[in-house]
């Protein structure tokens, strides 16, 4: 019955790796979003999804591609891997412009 | 450009009252969240303010002043379990409808 869901919870993966980071959630929400936290604790907005569609694309890196098939999910995809990736990563999930609700973040650690 | 600033740390004793600042500048303003995140853990919702003034929830009081920018989160009775960090997040409106967030102020509180 958890709200918003991410896997993996741990990632860790050599420099130049291609991986995925999958979102879930069954709230019935209509906007998604990815968050990038670094080592500062500094929440960064990537990406956000409202039905499907992107909206906000934030001055992102083009090796970060995300995909929603659907309105309860929105995976992001991470091509080349770069040290300077490494972060915690949050999926979250709201109506239009309310209180938004956090996945538990998946740690990426590029070696 | 689009600024929120916060304290980056604070201390605070057990059963005492904290209040912890944010002044904002934003293009275009909808709102004020204040969340709560602890050491590894996804930030969750508190409170969001929209008009002037104060909003009581339990222990947590949100204050919000738009024509000065500047909001306040207000915390009571505390306990250890306050130990977190809180972040500040305004929704602002630019080219895009978006949610900006602080970098956060990191709570201690001692017995």
């Amino acid at each position: 019955d958890t709200a918003v869901s991410q896997t993996p919870k741990y990632l860790v993966t050599q420099m130049g790796n291609d991986k995925s980071i999958k979102c879930e959630q069954n709230l019935g929400h209509d906007t998604m979003y990815w968050y990038k936290q670094d080592s500062k604790k500094f929440l960064k907005i990537m990406f956000s999804y409202n039905n499907k569609e992107l909206i906000i694309n934030e001055t992102v890196p083009n090796r970060f591609s995300p995909k929603s098939p659907d309105k309860a999910h929105l995976n992001l995809h991470i091509n080349s891997l770069e040290l300077g990736d490494s972060a915690v990563y949050f999926c979250a999930s709201s109506r239009v412009h309310n209180e938004q609700f956090f996945g538990p973040g998946t740690r990426l650690t590029v070696l | 450009g689009q600024n929120i600033d916060q304290p980056t740390e604070m201390t605070a004793t057990e059963g005492a009252i904290v209040q912890i600042n944010c002044t904002y500048q934003t293009s275009g303003f909808n709102g004020l969240f204040w969340y709560q995140q602890h050491a590894g853990e996804a930030p969750t919702f508190l409170s969001y303010n929209v008009l002037d003034g104060l909003e009581e929830k339990g222990r947590f009081s949100s204050f919000l002043s738009r024509s000065k920018g500047y909001s306040y989160l207000l915390l009571k009775e505390l306990q250890m379990k306050d130990s977190a960090s809180y972040l500040c997040a305004v929704w602002a409106y630019s080219s895009a409808s978006k949610i900006i967030f602080g970098s956060g102020t990191r709570l201690s509180i001692r017995p």
